[in-house]
């Protein structure tokens, strides 16, 4: 069975540069988590999705991120205007039940 | 809401000797799942036990864990600690919402 993809892995940016994450989950997942995890941190939850809908995304910075999940599949979330506090990996969950398995995460450096 | 306090920072133990890291949690969900996840220098987090049974032991690669409700407790041990346990460990919650609270994570770090 294929884990949870993400690309890219990693990402160099600029202050005010744009990024989009992309996520595939374990197939037949109903619900995917999106983290930010700075280092030497846990995991924070930013927003999770069960099939297309957004459950929560309290902990989701609206002003310059967004997430979506159109089909209630794949996954991408966005950073609109990069900064510098926003360097972190960022990794994709998914579960059925109660167990969620992390993918890769993707490297983000905000320079 | 959901919250997890754990053993956090650097744990530093020799080869053989035993492995605890505490971890307390607070839900107002009768019901909760407890997990310990572990993640290794630069991978992702892998789930390595879990529980939502009060007080039945759960064990997985040598790594045990008991939840005791009437504590709010979800210890991690190990008889023996070896060279490849180290790692980061953290301790996670999923009461309300069907999502993950961390606590703030232990960095084991085992020497010969």
């Amino acid at each position: 069975e294929a884990g949870v993809t993400q690309s890219p892995r990693y990402a160099v940016l600029q202050e005010g540069q744009a990024v989009s994450f992309w996520c595939d989950p374990i197939s037949g997942h109903d619900t995917l988590y999106w983290y930010q995890q700075p280092r030497d941190q846990g995991p924070q939850l930013l927003v999770y999705f069960r099939d297309e809908a957004v459950i929560d995304n309290s902990q989701l910075p609206s002003d310059r991120f967004s997430a979506v999940r159109p089909k209630g599949t794949n996954s991408t979330l966005k950073i609109q205007s990069a900064k510098q506090g926003d360097t972190a990996t960022y990794l994709c969950a998914s579960s059925l039940w109660y167990e969620q398995y992390f993918g890769p995460g993707t490297r983000l450096t905000v320079l | 809401g959901d919250s997890v306090t754990q053993t956090e920072g650097l744990v530093t133990l020799t080869e053989g000797l035993p492995v605890m890291l505490n971890c307390t949690y607070q839900t107002i969900y009768s019901n909760p799942f407890l997990f310990w996840y572990v993640q290794h220098l630069n991978e992702s987090p892998r789930l390595l036990l879990k529980s939502f049974t009060d007080n039945k032991r759960t064990e997985h690669q040598g790594f045990h864990a008991t939840l005791h409700k009437s504590s709010s407790s979800f210890h991690l041990q190990k008889s023996s600690a070896q060279l490849s346990d180290s790692a980061l460990y953290y301790c996670a919650l999923e009461g309300t919402g069907s999502k993950l609270s961390f606590g703030k994570g232990a960095k084991l770090t085992v020497s010969p």
